[in-house]
């Protein structure tokens, strides 16, 4: 999947608990993105990065937080999940030039319970 | 709120028919792009169109767009099983964000 690799593939919380997302590229793209799928909804994009410390919010973003430190990597967090959240989240990465394609991750399934 | 909405939602069809898919949204664009998903899978590009071109094609893939109307559709020609996947349209909502579609599931028998 182009070079990016989302960590963990699968996870199982409990309400209320924090969960971390992890997303890390080897592509050096600047743009980095977080979606959640869900039935009927398609893709809705939480949050995003234009850079290193540089992030700004999506369509979805209550309940999220994020970080990038490193190019490389982008930081989905959920400081206290809800059921709402069970979801499959989806990292992608783009160079960033208008419309250029972007590149998806394999996916995390997150369910909270 | 979705940009785009797919029609149908879902679609069956026979190996070697033609499958038709279609994308409707809702503001003025720059491109407009289709992606495919297979089961568990992430997303792959397919076909990017911009604003001033009417067609595209890529291979079994035929991609239309209509500004007047707001639409786009997706033509995969002489389907096969490997075929069967979400389709989802992506708009280019500004700023480098790419805004999807709620998807067509296609399935191909053999």
């Amino acid at each position: 999947d182009a070079g990016i690799t989302q960590s963990p593939r699968h996870k199982v919380t409990e309400t209320g608990t924090p969960v971390t997302l992890r997303c890390h590229q080897t592509e050096n793209h600047r743009y980095m993105y977080w979606y959640r799928q869900d039935p009927g909804h398609g893709l809705r994009l939480i949050h995003y990065s234009y850079g290193v410390k540089d992030t700004d919010k999506g369509e979805v973003s209550d309940g999220y937080s994020v970080s990038r430190s490193k190019t490389e990597d982008f930081l989905l967090t959920l400081e206290s999940a809800t059921s709402s959240q069970t979801s499959v989240y989806f990292c992608a990465i783009g160079t960033g030039s208008p419309g250029e394609k972007l590149f998806f991750g394999s996916g995390t399934q997150l369910s909270v319970l | 709120s979705q940009q785009g909405e797919e029609d149908p939602q879902a679609l069956s069809i026979q190996e070697g028919e033609n499958a038709t898919m279609n994308c409707s949204y809702k503001t003025s664009i720059n491109n407009l792009q289709w992606y495919r998903q297979n089961s568990g899978r992430g997303l792959v590009h397919l076909i990017l169109i911009r604003s001033n071109e009417r067609e595209k094609h890529s291979g079994r893939l035929r991609v239309t767009l209509d500004t007047s109307k707001k639409s786009s559709s997706l033509l995969i020609t002489a389907s096969r099983a490997a075929d069967t996947a979400s389709y989802f349209c992506a708009t280019d909502a500004g700023f480098q964000k790419l805004v999807f579609g709620t998807g067509t599931r296609l399935l191909v028998s053999p």
